[in-house]
Parts: structure tokens; sequence; C-alpha cells
């Protein structure tokens, strides 16, 4: 069984705050990480896909890293803002299927 | 570019009962998965199909099933309901099977009773 950890379960931060949230997964076979938000009652939606240790991306606000030779992706978020309440899920890939392994989430809740 | 669509998005069965959820994925997109989302367990793999064949199946019983249309629409079948099996369903396309981004519908809520 291949466990995705992720930390910390929720955070609750103010407006204008910087966060970083951790997603740990097993170094043996891995081939790509990937990175959803979750708004309630939406779809979750991808934010990164990476492959190569040492990756970095970058979205507006947002950003991760990866090592995948010691097992963790980093997600920060500069600044922020109520509209990035979401749950952050991370996820993996062990081969060329598609099947993907989550994390149970990190819940943010951004308040003014 | 319309998104993945899921019908129905609600739906309330009774144990015993079999249920059929129905994908659409992007145009142009292939690959088909499909994951279960419980409270507490987090989004678990059920089964992916790439042009019309099952290429992964997650740890579920032989009562959930799957199948892929010419025209990658995809469906899954639960059959004998259980009371656990309520949960939300959620599929997702990719261009092609891998690791590439996958692209989340909204879900079918089942509920059993």
């Amino acid at each position: 069984i291949l466990n995705v950890e992720q930390s910390p379960q929720s955070l609750h931060v103010q407006e204008g705050d910087s966060t970083n949230f951790t997603c740990s997964f097993p170094s043996s076979n891995f081939y790509a990480l990937h990175w959803y938000r979750w708004e309630t009652a939406k779809s979750p939606e991808a934010l990164f896909v990476m492959t190569l240790n040492g990756d970095e991306k970058k979205k507006g606000r947002i950003s991760a890293t990866l090592n995948t030779k010691e097992g963790y992706s980093y997600l920060y978020i500069k600044g922020s803002q109520p509209e990035d309440s979401a749950t952050y899920l991370c996820a993996f890939n062990t081969g060329t299927a598609s099947k993907l392994t989550f994390g149970t989430g990190t819940r943010l809740q951004v308040t003014l | 570019k319309a998104g993945v669509t899921q019908t129905p998005r609600y739906l309330i069965k009774t144990r015993g009962q079999q249920v059929t959820l129905s994908c659409s994925p992007i145009s142009g997109h292939r690959s088909v998965s499909w994951y279960q989302q419980t409270p507490g367990q987090g989004l678990q793999f059920l089964f992916e199909y790439f042009s019309e064949t099952q290429r992964n199946k997650g740890n579920f019983p032989g009562r959930f099933s799957g199948r892929q249309f010419s025209n990658s629409r995809s469906e899954m079948n639960v059959s004998t309901l259980e009371l656990g099996d309520s949960a939300l369903y959620l599929c997702a396309s990719s261009l092609k099977a891998g690791w590439n981004e996958q692209f989340f519908g909204p879900g079918t809520r089942l509920t059993v009773l």
C-alpha cells in the first residue's frame, strides 16, 4: 500500500498571510506529483503536475516544489486571500497508468 | 471548451438496488478514471479506461464495474448497493493515459438508504 500524507490537516490564516503545506509520498516508483485545489461544491481544479526532482512551478501567488529523492513536495501561497479557501490535495502516479493516489488534503480557511 | 460532465448529479437509491453513473470527458480526451470519496477516506481510485479498455482497477469489490464507449464516454455501475456505497463519485479525463494532467467533473452524489 502506497501512502500519501499531507500536513497540516487544516489551517486557518488571516488575509495577507503566506502559508505552506507539505505532501509526503514514497520516493520509490515515483512518476509524477499532482496538486489540486478543491473548493466546496466545485470540481477539483488541477494546479500543478511535476515530474522532475527539483521541479518548481508557479501560478500567480501559488508555487510548488518537488523533491523526489526524499519524497516530499511543498505548496506555497503568498499573501493568502479569502478566495484561496479550499482543500488542497496532492496525488502521485507510480507509473504510466493514470491512477492517482491521493492524500487526505489540507483544508485552508482564509479570513479577513 | 466544455468541461467534464457527470450525470446525474444526485441520486438516492435503496440497499440492494443497482445504479449507473455517466461521465462525458472533455472533447478529445481518451482516458477516463473514476474515484470514490467518502468522509474520512479521501479520494480512492476505482478504475481507469483508455480506448474502451480497462487499464487499471482499484481495490473495490466486483460489484463495481465500468465501461467506456467508442466516443470515450464512460459509465460505472454498482450492483447490489450497500449503505457504505454512499459517496461522491468523481470522474476525471485526460488526453491520454499516464501521468498527464487530469480534469475532474463535478461528481455524482449517491445516497444509499
